[in-house]
């Protein structure tokens, strides 16, 4: 079955303590993203890659980092979680090396830092 | 940002009526595509319309596009209340590599 596989789908931390929220695709897609969606402002982008070794910042990347070291793999890094990064985190991917077709997303991870 | 602008933020409807939702965007496009997200799951693709295109069904949906007045709309016909979820627009502009979303459309389907 196609799908994009987040893990953890739920996780309470604390502030400071490095966490990485994995995120896997099988559809061999180029394109994955990372999104954060919050109350009222919607998702935004946190960093994009468009294949392997190549990323890019969205719209919000302060205080993540990603790696695409495979193609299929996309983790998203929080080196030193703040609360103001508890939000519902989508990981996405697309079959071309640009969006401009369908986004395929995971099943969300709920993150909360204390 | 380019990211759309849905209204209204919320709708309920009766199961069997009609649900519309209109989307508005600020600079020229390659596409606009609409996603659905049921509460707390991922977002999935429902339908894409090209800058070229005006109109586009499948299925219940129905959507079009009027790029003078850089606007979009959903139409869902015969709601159900399995149609329950938020509704979210993404315009892609030309040059650009990613899709943002706007805040959505909650619609509310009563049985």
């Amino acid at each position: 079955e196609a799908q994009v596989t987040q893990n953890p789908r739920y996780l309470i931390t604390v502030t400071g303590k490095k966490l990485t929220v994995t995120c896997s695709q099988n559809m061999n897609h180029e394109y994955m993203s990372w999104y954060r969606q919050d109350p009222g402002l919607g998702l935004r982008q946190i960093y994009y890659s468009m294949n392997v070794e190549v990323t890019d910042k969205g719209d919000v990347p302060e205080g993540y980092k990603v790696s695409r070291k495979e193609k299929r793999n996309f983790p998203l890094i929080l080196e030193s979680p703040s609360p103001n990064q508890t939000s519902l985190y989508f990981c996405a991917s697309s079959a071309r090396d640009s969006p401009t077709g369908e986004l395929f997303f995971g099943e969300g991870s709920r993150l909360t830092v204390l | 940002s380019q990211q759309g602008e849905e209204d209204p933020q919320a709708l309920s409807i009766q199961e069997g009526e009609n649900a519309t939702m209109n989307c508005s965007y600020k600079t020229s496009i390659n596409n606009l595509q609409w996603y659905r997200q049921n509460s707390g799951r991922g977002l999935v693709h429902l339908i894409l319309i090209r800058s070229n295109e005006r109109e586009k069904h499948s299925g219940r949906l129905r959507v079009t596009l009027d790029t003078s007045k850089k606007s979009s709309s959903l139409l869902i016909t015969a709601s159900r209340a399995a149609d329950t979820a938020s509704y979210f627009c993404a315009p892609l502009r030309a040059g650009r590599r990613a899709l943002t979303f706007g805040s959505g459309t909650r619609l509310q389907v009563q049985p």
